[in-house]
């Protein structure tokens, strides 16, 4: 167990829908960040937030957005969803500085049909 | 930009053998961090090793250990007396000291064989 808890595990939806992804990070850690994983592809980084700001952006969609709340917690939404979508995402917590390890929550599986 | 090139999808290995992933990785930075992180089927990524750029010396964890040739910008992960639990896809990934985003290659499936 990372102690990073991301809801929900499993989430069907239809094009076009929104649908909000949530994490929360573990014990003591500041930063956050989500990445997607396409079927069979690598970990793609989305964005960073840093003790509720926003710290380094990926190739986020527009249609996409994040934010992190004052218990540090944060939502990742999906907008105007396409079958394209359709991923695995994963939030990551760590603490600030070049420790260099993340430590990863069990992902969402987003089906978009 | 940084990238991470790992060259082979899959691998497979006899139980009990060595086997050892490749990844290669394009950095003008001197001073970062390497990565081996396990994904096994229940998707959980869980970090296997990690290797400081400035250390000369091959991380080592138990069976796992690394090839680390900076000049050359190479990082392999070695593992030996390779278990059934072992398989899994093995992503190699990079992080610049000054910036705390990983970036990964696209992964090796390995497969152990009874």
């Amino acid at each position: 167990d990372s102690g990073v808890t991301q809801t929900p595990k499993h989430l069907i939806t239809a094009t076009g829908q929104r649908v909000t992804l949530r994490c929360s990070p573990r014990s003591g850690d500041l930063s956050v960040y989500w990445y997607q994983q396409s079927l069979d592809q690598g970990l793609q980084f989305l964005i960073q937030y840093y003790n509720g700001e926003e710290r380094a952006k990926g190739n986020i969609l527009e249609r996409f957005s994040a934010q992190q709340f004052p218990d540090l917690h944060s939502e990742l939404n999906l907008s105007s969803l396409e079958l394209g979508d359709s991923a695995l995402y994963f939030c990551a917590s760590s603490v600030e500085g070049p420790t260099g390890e993340l430590f990863f929550g069990e992902g969402s599986r987003l089906t978009v049909l | 930009a940084q990238t991470v090139t790992q060259s082979q999808p899959e691998m497979s290995v006899q139980e009990a053998e060595t086997v050892t992933l490749s990844c290669t990785y394009d950095t003008s930075e001197s001073d970062y961090y390497l990565f081996w992180y396990k994904q096994p089927p229940s998707r959980q990524m869980i970090l296997v090793i990690r290797q400081e750029a400035y250390k000369q010396q091959n991380a080592t964890e138990n069976r796992f250990s690394v090839n680390f040739q900076k000049a050359a910008k190479s990082f392999s992960l070695k593992i030996s007396d390779s278990q059934l639990g072992d398989a899994a896809m093995y992503f190699c990934a990079y992080r610049w000291f000054g910036n705390e985003k990983l970036t990964f290659g696209t992964g090796t499936r390995l497969t152990i064989i009874p």
